[in-house]
This record gives structure tokens, C-alpha cells and sequence, in this order.
């Protein structure tokens, strides 16, 4: 079936970096762009970025645009979110989601299981 | 950009109809029909309901419904079961300006 696991979450120090993974299965996943959501402990959702199927759109949100980039290996059916200088409030749940259809970016179907980031001294 | 706003809470008793609103602005909701809506239960992922204002995917309930007038947008969940109980987000398209994507600030649904 379709499926996305994310990896790479963990406790990490204000100002130092992190990569998550995202390793899709059950789907072409050439043909899908990817976006990353996340969740931070007890609060709503929060549209982190998305990365087409061919790497070579990628967009991010205000608050972390600068500082995260996206990135995919169609190889290995794997997307990247190179996070760095992490901030407290970069703590939360990251969720990859694909793109509901291929070609239409502007719904989220299916979401990864999530990797919790915790940013703390 | 701000979260989109909805009602912090909703609530009905079962088999009753409940409507939860998303307002924006006319660069978001106003201006583009990439309204998409998510159930999610506690402790769980997020599922899409709706899309594209209006669509259900395949699989989920018809009692599910979307809408949009103007700079606002509208899931309405008729029958209520107690199993629609969760906190459900809307997300609409910010612009190609942007290329960004905008969450709602989530609703709580109760069934009573």
C-alpha cells in the first residue's frame, strides 16, 4: 500500500543542525511532489515546504525559509529536509505528505507516521 | 502569513448536522479553490476529507460536505457519529506570489 515513513527526529541542541528522511513505498513516486508538515506539542498544523516530483521546484514557508532546504533522491524513493540552525520553537512532530494526485499539489494524501524534533539546551 | 481562523470548538449530538467555518483573506481563501480539509484524531495522523473545496476523495463518507463563500470556506459533517470526533484543520493555497500553503487554526468537534 502507500506508505511514508519518516526518520531522523531526535533531541538536538538551539543552533545545530538536523536531516530528516522520508522513504516512500506503494506509489510512482517520481511522479509525486512531496510536502512536509509539521506539529508542535499540543498546537495545530504548520505547512513547513513541498518539493515537485523532479526536484526542481521546492518552496518553503516564512518561517523557515533560510534556514531548512528540501530535497529528493528519486533513486532511493527519498526525500531530505536538511534542517539547521534550529530554534526552540522548530519543536514538533514532521510529518511528509504527497501530494493528493500526481500534478496537483494543494492537498496532502497520504501523511507519514511523523519524526519528532526536539530542539533543546 | 496568518493561520487561517476557525472556530476553536464545535459540537452536536449524534445524527445531528455541524458546520465548521475557515476565513481567510481574498489572497487565499478568496482568490483560489485549493481549500483542502483534515480530520485528525488524538494521537494520530492527519486525514484528508475534503479537497478542492468540494471533493471527497475516495473512501471517505458522504456525509462530509465543503463549501466556500468569498474569503471563507465551509466543512459540514451531517449524521454525526461519534466516530467524527477530532480536531479538524482546513488548508488553503496562499498564492502564487508565495507558493506557500496556509493551515487553519483547528477546530475541536464533540459529539454530545
Amino acid at each position: 500500500q502507500v506508505q511514508l515513513v519518516e526518520s531522523g527526529g531526535g533531541v538536538v541542541q538551539p543552533g545545530r543542525s538536523l536531516r530528516l528522511s522520508c522513504v516512500a513505498s506503494g506509489f510512482d513516486f517520481v511522479n509525486h511532489g512531496v510536502h512536509w508538515v509539521r506539529q508542535a506539542p499540543g498546537k495545530g498544523l504548520e505547512w513547513v515546504g513541498f518539493i515537485s516530483f523532479d526536484g526542481r521546484r521546492d518552496y518553503l514557508g516564512g518561517s523557515v525559509r533560510g534556514r531548512f532546504t528540501l530535497s529528493r533522491d528519486n533513486s532511493k524513493n527519498t526525500l531530505y529536509l536538511q534542517m539547521d540552525s534550529l530554534r526552540d520553537e522548530d519543536t514538533a512532530v514532521y510529518y511528509c505528505a504527497r501530494e493528493g494526485l500526481a500534478g496537483t499539489e494543494t492537498w496532502f494524501d497520504p501523511w507519514g507516521q511523523g519524526t519528532l524534533v526536539t530542539v533543546s539546551s | 502569513q496568518s493561520a487561517l481562523t476557525q472556530p476553536a470548538s464545535v459540537s452536536g449530538s449524534l445524527g445531528q448536522a455541524i458546520t465548521i467555518s475557515c476565513t481567510g483573506t481574498s489572497s487565499d481563501v478568496g482568490s483560489y479553490n485549493f481549500v483542502s480539509w483534515y480530520q485528525q484524531h488524538p494521537g494520530k495522523v492527519p486525514k484528508v476529507m475534503i479537497y478542492e473545496v468540494n471533493k471527497r476523495p475516495s473512501g471517505v463518507s458522504n456525509r462530509f460536505s465543503g463549501s466556500k463563500s468569498g474569503n471563507t470556506a465551509s466543512l459540514t459533517i451531517s449524521g454525526l457519529q461519534a466516530e467524527d470526533e477530532a480536531d479538524y484543520y482546513c488548508c488553503s493555497y496562499g498564492g502564487y506570489s508565495t507558493s506557500s500553503y496556509v493551515f487553519g487554526t483547528g477546530t475541536k468537534v464533540t459529539v454530545l
